[in-house]
């Protein structure tokens, strides 16, 4: 069976540091793979997509990057954090129509 | 765009009863409509997939119809129970490559 994992769990960083957050996923291969932003009271906000190794695309502009270093790994990047940045950071895959997520990072800006 | 609207936003019942959530949609060219649950601080977890072909689709207590026509979906959750209290999300795919349009969500909190 497929598994999604994220970490860390949660990070709290000052502002102007960089962030690294780590998504892999087992059990698949070729999957899509999604970064989703949740922020306190706001909905699910679609932040990058790859659908293949080094293949990124952005949804949204902001001080974010991801990268894709391995078919099943899929990174969220800052090299420098905004108060606006703290959020829950959900990582998701797909092979079909169906996405299935991770359990999530949340990310505070301090 | 794609537009996704959850009504209500946060709902609140005693247990046992039988309730209806509601998801309403812009663009009605979708191929299919998935319905999450969000348990506090944790990720999502799929309950239904229901594709533009079906009308409706069944896990134990719940229920999902769509109907695509009037942009409307709704998830149907019988004999509430407290373990139910989560936010219930629906999103259905938006333009580009299998990304997903989410509602804002339903607050859902079942009392015993």
């Amino acid at each position: 069976s497929q598994t999604i994992h994220q970490w860390p769990a949660t990070l709290v960083q000052p502002v102007g540091s960089p962030l690294s957050l780590e998504c892999t996923v087992e059990g698949t291969s070729n999957p899509n793979l999604y970064w989703y932003r949740q922020a306190a009271g706001r909905g699910l906000q679609l932040l990058f997509y790859s659908v293949g190794i080094g293949q990124i695309s952005s949804e949204v502009p902001q001080n974010l990057s991801a990268s894709r270093p391995q078919d099943r790994q899929f990174i969220l990047s800052s090299k420098k954090l905004l108060l606006s940045d703290s959020g829950f950071y959900l990582c998701a895959w797909s092979r079909g129509t169906e996405q299935y997520f991770g359990p999530g990072t949340r990310l505070t800006v301090t | 765009k794609q537009e996704v609207t959850q009504i209500p936003a946060a709902l609140s019942v005693p247990e046992g009863e039988n309730l209806v959530l509601n998801c309403s949609f812009t663009d009605s060219a979708i191929y299919n409509l998935q319905w999450f649950r969000q348990d506090p601080g944790k990720g999502l977890t799929s309950l239904l997939l229901i594709q533009s072909s079906q009308r409706e689709q069944t896990s134990g207590r719940l229920n999902a119809s769509l109907d695509k026509s009037s942009g409307r979906s709704t998830l149907y959750i019988a004999a509430s129970q407290p373990g139910d209290s989560a936010t219930y999300l629906c999103a259905v795919p938006g333009t580009g490559f299998q990304k997903l349009v989410f509602g804002t969500g339903t607050r859902l909190l079942v009392s015993p």
